[in-house]
Parts: structure tokens; sequence; C-alpha cells
């Protein structure tokens, strides 16, 4: 059974960089497309990007500045990398794979706090 | 870009009755790219739903996705109590490749 399985510091002090690994279990990436998203309360539900294990991205506009997507085969795992964060990046981030045009299978959730 | 507004916000109902969420696009889409999902207190979304209509993996069949055009629809049959939870759909395509609606609260 495939899960997925953020990972990351949960404390991300303003202007530095948000990091955070999806470990995949149970199957390989390969073939995937690996998507992020984030949680808060007044934004509801967004949409960060994807990659392809062949390496395609795709990101929200929105963030397409500051966000970068990269996969590792080798380790079954894909990263997000969010620059110059402040508090209003501050929500629960989820990695998921993007199945078709639908997410079928999510992570539990990662909350990411922005604050000094 | 496609806005995705759901309706109601929040929905009382109890046990056993028939449920039914609205899903409205701000312009005409593919069934194909709309799926639905349900999300508890502190877990992810589990999708519902996709391509409008078809359950995904052990979803009960109480749960009912419909519509075309702009205008979608989830159905719950015959309401148990795991059910009461949010609500969202999602559309696939455009310059914003996945968007969300902002969410029906299904309360008891």
């Amino acid at each position: 059974q495939v899960q997925l399985q953020e990972s990351g510091p949960g404390l991300v002090k303003p202007s530095e960089t948000l990091s955070l690994t999806c470990t995949v279990s149970g199957g390989s990436i390969r073939s995937y497309y690996c998507s992020w998203l984030r949680q808060t309360p007044g934004k509801g539900l967004e949409w960060i990007g994807y990659i392809h294990s062949g390496g395609n991205t795709n990101y929200n506009p929105s963030l397409k500045s500051r966000v970068s997507l990269s996969i590792d085969t080798s380790k079954n795992q894909f990263s997000l990398s969010l620059t110059s964060v402040t508090a209003s990046d501050t929500a629960v981030y989820y990695c998921a794979r993007l199945l078709g045009y639908s997410l079928d299978l999510w992570g539990q959730g990662s909350l990411v706090t922005v604050s000094s | 870009e496609t806005v995705l507004t759901q309706s109601p916000g929040t929905l009382s109902l109890s046990p056993g009755e028939r449920a039914t969420l609205s899903c409205r696009a701000s312009q005409s889409v593919l069934s194909d790219y709309l799926a639905w999902y349900q999300q508890k207190p502190d877990q992810a979304p589990r999708l519902l739903i996709y391509r409008a209509s078809t359950r995904a993996a052990g979803i009960p069949d109480r749960f009912s996705g419909s519509g075309s055009g702009a205008d979608f629809t989830l159905t719950i049959s015959r309401l148990e109590t795991e059910d009461f939870a949010v609500y969202y759909c999602q559309l696939y395509g455009g310059s914003l490749a996945i968007t969300f609606g902002q969410g029906t609260r299904l309360e008891i």
C-alpha cells in the first residue's frame, strides 16, 4: 500500500527558506505526478505545484517566483522549497499524488509556522 | 481562472437523512476534471469522487457525484455519523492547474 509522509522543520524564520520532503513508501514514484498543497483557515486549500518523475514541473503562478520542486527517484522522495517566507506562509503543507486529474493519495500533512 | 463556489457553506442534517452539496464553476468545465474530497478534523483530504461521478476505491456507494457543464453535485444518500465533515470540490486545468472550492461543512 502506497503511503506518503511529509517531513521537515515545523518552525521557519521570516525571510528564510521553507524546505519539506515527501517520502513515498510501498511503491515507486516513477511515472508519478507529485503535488504540494497547503491549507490555512483563511485561504483554504491552495495548490503549490507539481513535478513529474521525469522532471517536468508546473507551479501556481502566485507562488512561482519563490517555489522550487525537485525529485529524487533513487530515494523515492520529492521536495519543496519556498523562499523568502512570511507569516502568510504559515500553513499545513501536504504532499499528494496526482493521478489523472485528481489527488488520490495524500500525506498526513506537516504544520509549518513562520515566526521569529 | 475558473472559480469554484460551493453551497451551502454549512449544512445541518441528521443521520439517515440525504445530503446534497453543490459546486458551481464560473464557466463550463469538462466533467473529467471535477473531483470531490472529504476532510475530517486533523486529517488530510480524502478523494471520494473523480471525473465528476466515479467513486474512488473503498468509497461507500451512498456517495454519488453528478453534474455537467458548470453545475456539479455530491449526494450522500443516507448520512452516517462518520460522514459529518468538510467537503471540497476540485477542478483540474487552466493556468491554475488545481483549484478547490471553499468547502461545505456538513454538521449534525
